[in-house]
């Protein structure tokens, strides 16, 4: 069975601080990874895609890394704010499908 | 563009009665999904559609639980009748016209009582 987890499941640091969010994925033959942001009531948006050919894409103060051998992925936060208070989901997209099967989530908070 | 749009943003109903949300999917977009979101579950696929066609319906929990695209612009996911543990927020979303990022909307808020 595929599954994505995300873990730790919530995550508090001061602000200033470069952090790290963790995805695993149980299946190799995987299509493509995004990365999104979910502030309360409100929609997902997409940080960061990752095609399978990839190992890493950057936007702005965000990396994200694949690593289709071990299963795991990462979303490096640097220099961290109080307005990147959110959760922060995965979503995987295995080859042959164009489902994509979410994590549970990092609820991310940033202290002033 | 306006992004996805869903509606209503919030429905609160009795226990029986049925159920219809609503989505518009971004222009040019042939891929459309609808998700569910619970505390305890995440977020759950529970069907999707390619050119206005469903290719997967698996993640639709039961009989009760049907969604229609009758053209590009449109998708309706309907429930009767409802139950309390229908509550959670869905979401539509979609992607295509080349690219591969999903897109959601704000969601719609389902309180059944």
């Amino acid at each position: 069975k595929q599954e994505v987890t995300q873990i730790p499941a919530a995550l508090s640091v001061p602000e200033g601080e470069n952090l790290v969010l963790n995805c695993s994925f149980t299946d190799s033959a995987i299509y493509n990874l995004q990365w999104f942001r979910q502030d309360p009531g409100k929609g997902l948006t997409s940080l960061l895609l990752i095609q399978s050919s990839q190992r890493e894409q950057t936007s702005g103060r965000l990396n994200a890394s694949l690593d289709k051998s071990s299963g795991r992925s990462t979303l490096y936060i640097a220099a961290s704010q109080p307005g990147d208070s959110a959760t922060y989901l995965c979503a995987a997209r295995f080859s042959g499908t164009y489902k994509y099967i979410f994590g549970t989530g990092t609820r991310l908070k940033v202290l002033a | 563009d306006a992004g996805v749009i869903q509606s209503p943003r919030h429905e609160v109903t009795e226990m029986g009665q049925e159920v219809t949300l609503r989505c518009k999917p971004i222009s040019g977009h042939d891929y459309l999904f609808w998700y569910r979101q619970t505390m305890m579950r995440g977020l759950e696929l529970l069907i999707y559609f390619n050119n206005n066609v469903p290719i997967d319906d698996s993640g639709m929990p039961e009989d009760r639980f049907s969604a229609k695209m009758p053209n590009a612009s449109f998708s309706t996911l309907k429930i009767q009748p409802s139950e309390p543990r229908d509550s959670a927020v869905y979401f539509c979303a979609s992607s295509g016209g080349g690219g591969l990022t999903l897109h959601f909307g704000n969601g719609t808020r389902l309180t059944v009582t």
